[in-house]
């Protein structure tokens, strides 16, 4: 069964760059049928999708966050990773990694690693 | 980008109920169109995906219709574990948008 895993610290200071990293396990990220991608939610607050990776490294951004987001694989440990530079607070928020299957109609994120907190404070 | 406009943003209902709930996208999506659950610090969970079509594992008294910008989520007969944040979500085109949730709970 196909599980994900976010990790990464749970405190990052103004201006520095948020790291984080999805695990897969029980699966292949380098399927050809999927998408890897990251979802944030900040406290109370609804769901904004901040960009997708596909195992040969593409990539699609949110042009909200597109200046400071980047996401990148690496199928030799089954990972791929998020990095949001110049960090404020209001990027203070649960990340979550999840999988999207590339075919059409059927590319909605059916599975979600358990979500991450990350606090932006000083 | 494509705006979703879900409402209501909460609702009270009681066990047994028929709850529907609505999102609106500011242009036509087709059928990309997905459901998800969310129960408190946890993550969200796909109900229907294509606007219809039930993920599996999903009870069936959840169902989802609509095309083009308009979009239902059913809840036929309300159970206790139904009491949740649910959200819609586009995936006709970049960026993915969600809707801002709708709270159920208990009346």
């Amino acid at each position: 069964q196909l599980q994900l895993q976010e990790s990464g610290p749970g405190l990052v200071k103004p201006s520095e760059t948020l790291s984080l990293t999805c695990t897969v396990s029980g699966g292949s990220i380098s399927s050809s049928s999927y998408y890897w991608g990251w979802i944030r939610q900040p406290p109370g607050k609804g769901l904004e999708w901040i960009g997708s990776i596909y195992y040969s490294g593409s990539t699609y951004y949110n042009p909200s966050l597109k200046s400071r987001v980047t996401i990148s694989v690496d199928t030799s440990k089954n990972q791929f990773s998020l990095k949001l530079s110049s960090v404020t607070a209001a990027d203070t928020a649960v990340y979550y990694c999840a999988r999207r299957p590339v075919a059409p109609l059927t590319n909605a994120f059916d599975i979600w690693g358990q979500g991450t907190m990350v606090t932006v404070s000083s | 980008a494509i705006r979703i406009t879900q409402s209501p943003s909460s609702l009270s209902a009681s066990t047994g109920d028929r709850v529907t709930i609505t999102c609106r996208a500011s242009q036509g999506i087709s059928s990309y169109l997905a459901w998800y659950q969310q129960k408190p610090g946890k993550a969200p969970k796909l109900l229907i995906y294509a606007a219809s079509t039930l993920q599996s594992g999903v009870p069936s008294r959840f169902s989802g219709s609509g095309s083009g910008t308009d979009f239902t989520l059913t809840i036929s007969c309300l159970q206790s574990e139904d009491f949740a944040t649910y959200y819609c979500q586009q995936y006709y085109s970049y960026p993915w948008t969600f809707g801002q949730g709708t709270k159920v709970e208990i009346k």
